[in-house]
Protein backbone atom coordinates (compact mmCIF):
# COMPACT_ATOMS: atom_id res chain seq x y z
CA UNK A 1 0.00 0.00 0.00
CA UNK A 2 1.08 3.44 -0.32
CA UNK A 3 3.03 5.11 2.60
CA UNK A 4 3.65 8.96 2.81
CA UNK A 5 6.50 10.52 4.81
CA UNK A 6 6.14 14.41 5.70
CA UNK A 7 9.13 16.94 6.96
CA UNK A 8 9.39 18.71 9.31
CA UNK A 9 7.55 17.09 11.77
CA UNK A 10 7.50 21.00 13.77
CA UNK A 11 8.44 24.26 12.06
CA UNK A 12 8.83 27.95 13.41
CA UNK A 13 9.31 30.38 11.52
CA UNK A 14 9.20 34.31 11.42
CA UNK A 15 6.02 36.29 10.72
CA UNK A 16 6.81 37.41 6.90
CA UNK A 17 9.44 34.34 6.32
CA UNK A 18 8.16 31.68 4.12
CA UNK A 19 7.90 28.26 5.26
CA UNK A 20 8.37 24.77 2.86
CA UNK A 21 7.16 21.24 3.80
CA UNK A 22 8.40 18.09 2.25
CA UNK A 23 6.36 14.96 1.32
CA UNK A 24 7.48 11.62 -0.27
CA UNK A 25 5.12 9.00 -1.30
CA UNK A 26 6.21 5.51 -2.32
CA UNK A 27 3.22 4.30 -4.82
CA UNK A 28 3.77 5.30 -8.34
CA UNK A 29 -0.48 4.85 -9.16
CA UNK A 30 -0.80 7.89 -6.64
CA UNK A 31 -1.97 11.07 -8.65
CA UNK A 32 -3.76 13.35 -6.58
CA UNK A 33 -2.21 15.05 -3.79
CA UNK A 34 -4.19 17.52 -1.38
CA UNK A 35 -2.83 19.47 1.39
CA UNK A 36 -4.58 20.06 4.70
CA UNK A 37 -4.69 22.31 7.37
CA UNK A 38 -6.15 21.68 11.45
CA UNK A 39 -6.13 23.86 13.86
CA UNK A 40 -6.56 22.30 17.13
CA UNK A 41 -9.22 21.13 17.88
CA UNK A 42 -11.36 21.23 14.26
CA UNK A 43 -11.37 19.84 11.21
CA UNK A 44 -8.63 18.89 8.41
CA UNK A 45 -9.45 22.24 6.29
CA UNK A 46 -8.40 21.54 2.07
CA UNK A 47 -6.52 24.43 1.86
CA UNK A 48 -4.70 22.92 -2.22
CA UNK A 49 -4.45 20.45 -4.34
CA UNK A 50 -2.37 18.85 -7.13
CA UNK A 51 -2.74 16.11 -9.58
CA UNK A 52 -0.09 14.32 -11.32
CA UNK A 53 -0.92 15.63 -14.64
CA UNK A 54 0.50 19.09 -13.16
CA UNK A 55 4.11 20.07 -11.48
CA UNK A 56 2.86 23.35 -9.68
CA UNK A 57 -0.32 24.87 -8.99
CA UNK A 58 -0.72 28.60 -6.90
CA UNK A 59 -3.03 30.13 -4.80
CA UNK A 60 -2.42 33.58 -3.60
CA UNK A 61 0.50 32.88 -0.49
CA UNK A 62 0.19 28.95 -1.21
CA UNK A 63 1.85 26.73 -3.93
CA UNK A 64 2.71 23.16 -4.46
CA UNK A 65 4.92 21.70 -6.51
CA UNK A 66 4.95 17.70 -7.49
CA UNK A 67 8.04 15.42 -9.00
CA UNK A 68 6.52 12.39 -10.23
CA UNK A 69 9.80 11.07 -10.88
CA UNK A 70 11.53 11.51 -7.36
CA UNK A 71 7.97 10.84 -6.10
CA UNK A 72 8.19 13.90 -3.82
CA UNK A 73 5.77 17.22 -3.60
CA UNK A 74 6.21 20.11 -0.98
CA UNK A 75 4.08 23.30 0.12
CA UNK A 76 5.20 26.51 0.42
CA UNK A 77 3.73 29.18 2.02
CA UNK A 78 5.22 32.92 1.44
CA UNK A 79 4.31 35.89 3.63
CA UNK A 80 3.93 33.82 6.44
CA UNK A 81 1.33 35.05 9.36
CA UNK A 82 0.55 34.00 13.14
CA UNK A 83 -2.88 32.56 11.64
CA UNK A 84 -0.99 30.23 9.40
CA UNK A 85 0.14 28.69 12.47
CA UNK A 86 -1.85 24.77 12.93
CA UNK A 87 -0.88 21.40 12.22
CA UNK A 88 -0.88 20.46 7.80
CA UNK A 89 -0.95 17.32 6.28
CA UNK A 90 0.00 16.05 3.02
CA UNK A 91 -1.83 13.21 1.86
CA UNK A 92 -2.36 11.10 -1.55
CA UNK A 93 -4.62 8.99 -3.57
CA UNK A 94 -4.55 7.10 -6.39
CA UNK A 95 -7.43 8.50 -8.93
CA UNK A 96 -7.23 6.14 -11.13
CA UNK A 97 -10.17 3.83 -9.90
CA UNK A 98 -8.20 0.88 -9.15
CA UNK A 99 -8.33 1.45 -5.39
CA UNK A 100 -11.04 3.64 -3.12
CA UNK A 101 -9.49 6.83 -3.77
CA UNK A 102 -8.63 6.77 0.01
CA UNK A 103 -6.35 9.26 1.39
CA UNK A 104 -3.03 7.96 2.89
CA UNK A 105 -2.00 10.70 5.18
CA UNK A 106 1.81 12.34 6.04
CA UNK A 107 1.78 12.13 9.99
CA UNK A 108 1.77 16.19 10.14
CA UNK A 109 3.84 19.38 10.30
CA UNK A 110 3.32 21.60 12.93
CA UNK A 111 3.93 25.33 11.85
CA UNK A 112 4.58 28.30 14.53
CA UNK A 113 4.12 31.79 13.03
CA UNK A 114 6.16 34.27 15.40
CA UNK A 115 4.97 37.47 15.73
CA UNK B 1 -24.12 26.34 2.87
CA UNK B 2 -23.95 23.42 5.13
CA UNK B 3 -20.71 21.35 5.20
CA UNK B 4 -20.23 17.58 6.41
CA UNK B 5 -21.95 17.24 9.99
CA UNK B 6 -21.08 14.71 12.22
CA UNK B 7 -22.61 13.97 15.70
CA UNK B 8 -22.12 13.72 18.56
CA UNK B 9 -19.12 15.90 18.74
CA UNK B 10 -18.13 14.27 21.81
CA UNK B 11 -18.94 11.14 23.01
CA UNK B 12 -17.85 9.66 26.37
CA UNK B 13 -18.26 5.64 26.64
CA UNK B 14 -17.11 3.11 29.58
CA UNK B 15 -15.31 -0.17 28.21
CA UNK B 16 -17.79 -3.02 27.33
CA UNK B 17 -20.60 0.15 25.69
CA UNK B 18 -21.50 0.24 22.24
CA UNK B 19 -20.15 3.96 20.87
CA UNK B 20 -22.44 4.84 17.48
CA UNK B 21 -20.93 7.90 15.80
CA UNK B 22 -23.13 9.72 12.46
CA UNK B 23 -22.17 11.60 9.48
CA UNK B 24 -23.96 13.52 7.29
CA UNK B 25 -22.64 14.23 3.82
CA UNK B 26 -22.39 17.77 2.04
CA UNK B 27 -25.63 18.36 -0.09
CA UNK B 28 -24.65 16.47 -3.35
CA UNK B 29 -22.08 14.28 -2.33
CA UNK B 30 -22.90 10.43 -2.04
CA UNK B 31 -19.29 9.13 -1.17
CA UNK B 32 -18.63 8.94 2.57
CA UNK B 33 -14.94 7.90 4.12
CA UNK B 34 -14.14 7.44 7.72
CA UNK B 35 -10.89 8.12 8.89
CA UNK B 36 -9.29 7.61 12.85
CA UNK B 37 -7.03 10.20 14.42
CA UNK B 38 -5.06 9.56 17.36
CA UNK B 39 -2.86 12.61 19.15
CA UNK B 40 -0.25 13.97 17.76
CA UNK B 41 -0.91 11.54 14.50
CA UNK B 42 -2.12 11.75 11.36
CA UNK B 43 -5.35 10.64 9.79
CA UNK B 44 -5.85 6.97 9.38
CA UNK B 45 -8.62 5.55 6.70
CA UNK B 46 -10.94 3.32 7.76
CA UNK B 47 -13.98 3.07 5.42
CA UNK B 48 -15.14 3.79 2.48
CA UNK B 49 -19.12 3.49 1.41
CA UNK B 50 -21.37 4.72 -0.95
CA UNK B 51 -25.04 4.69 -0.43
CA UNK B 52 -25.89 1.23 0.45
CA UNK B 53 -22.50 -0.04 -0.60
CA UNK B 54 -19.63 -0.53 1.23
CA UNK B 55 -16.89 0.14 -1.44
CA UNK B 56 -13.35 -0.59 1.09
CA UNK B 57 -13.18 -1.62 4.59
CA UNK B 58 -9.83 -2.29 4.19
CA UNK B 59 -8.59 -0.39 7.04
CA UNK B 60 -11.52 -1.08 9.71
CA UNK B 61 -10.11 -3.89 12.33
CA UNK B 62 -11.67 -7.14 11.42
CA UNK B 63 -13.70 -7.13 14.94
CA UNK B 64 -16.36 -4.53 16.57
CA UNK B 65 -16.26 -2.42 14.33
CA UNK B 66 -18.99 -1.76 11.43
CA UNK B 67 -20.00 1.02 9.08
CA UNK B 68 -22.98 1.81 6.95
CA UNK B 69 -24.82 4.50 4.94
CA UNK B 70 -28.37 3.58 4.17
CA UNK B 71 -30.43 5.15 1.06
CA UNK B 72 -31.83 7.47 4.24
CA UNK B 73 -29.91 9.14 6.94
CA UNK B 74 -26.22 9.75 7.65
CA UNK B 75 -23.81 6.89 7.56
CA UNK B 76 -23.04 5.97 10.98
CA UNK B 77 -19.47 4.08 12.20
CA UNK B 78 -20.38 1.49 15.10
CA UNK B 79 -17.75 0.34 17.38
CA UNK B 80 -18.98 -2.45 19.84
CA UNK B 81 -17.74 -3.42 23.08
CA UNK B 82 -14.78 -0.29 23.05
CA UNK B 83 -11.42 -0.71 24.70
CA UNK B 84 -9.41 1.96 25.92
CA UNK B 85 -7.56 1.92 22.65
CA UNK B 86 -10.59 3.32 20.80
CA UNK B 87 -10.23 6.48 21.97
CA UNK B 88 -9.43 8.76 19.22
CA UNK B 89 -10.86 11.56 16.64
CA UNK B 90 -12.78 9.84 14.20
CA UNK B 91 -13.76 12.17 11.18
CA UNK B 92 -15.42 11.26 8.02
CA UNK B 93 -15.53 12.88 4.46
CA UNK B 94 -17.72 13.28 2.35
CA UNK B 95 -17.60 13.83 -1.83
CA UNK B 96 -18.90 13.73 -5.07
CA UNK B 97 -17.92 11.08 -7.73
CA UNK B 98 -14.18 10.42 -7.14
CA UNK B 99 -11.59 11.47 -7.81
CA UNK B 100 -12.91 14.66 -6.23
CA UNK B 101 -11.91 16.25 -3.11
CA UNK B 102 -12.80 15.15 -0.19
CA UNK B 103 -14.40 17.53 2.45
CA UNK B 104 -14.41 16.56 6.36
CA UNK B 105 -16.47 17.07 9.06
CA UNK B 106 -15.58 18.51 12.63
CA UNK B 107 -14.86 15.32 14.07
CA UNK B 108 -16.61 13.00 17.02
CA UNK B 109 -14.30 12.74 20.01
CA UNK B 110 -14.59 9.72 21.73
CA UNK B 111 -13.73 9.11 24.94
CA UNK B 112 -13.48 5.30 27.03
CA UNK B 113 -12.99 5.37 30.32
Amino acid sequence: GENVEQHPSTLSVQEGDSAVIKCTYSDSASNYFPWYKQELGKRPQLIIDIRSNVGEKKDQRIAVTLNKTAKHFSLHITETQPEDSAVYFCAASDGSGAGSYQLTFGKGTKLSVIP
Amino acid sequence: NAGVMQNPRHLVRRRGQEARLRCSPMKGHSHVYWYRQLPEEGLKFMVYLQKENIIDESGMPKERFSAEFPKEGPSILRIQQVVRGDSAAYFCASSKTPPYEQYFGPGTRLTVT
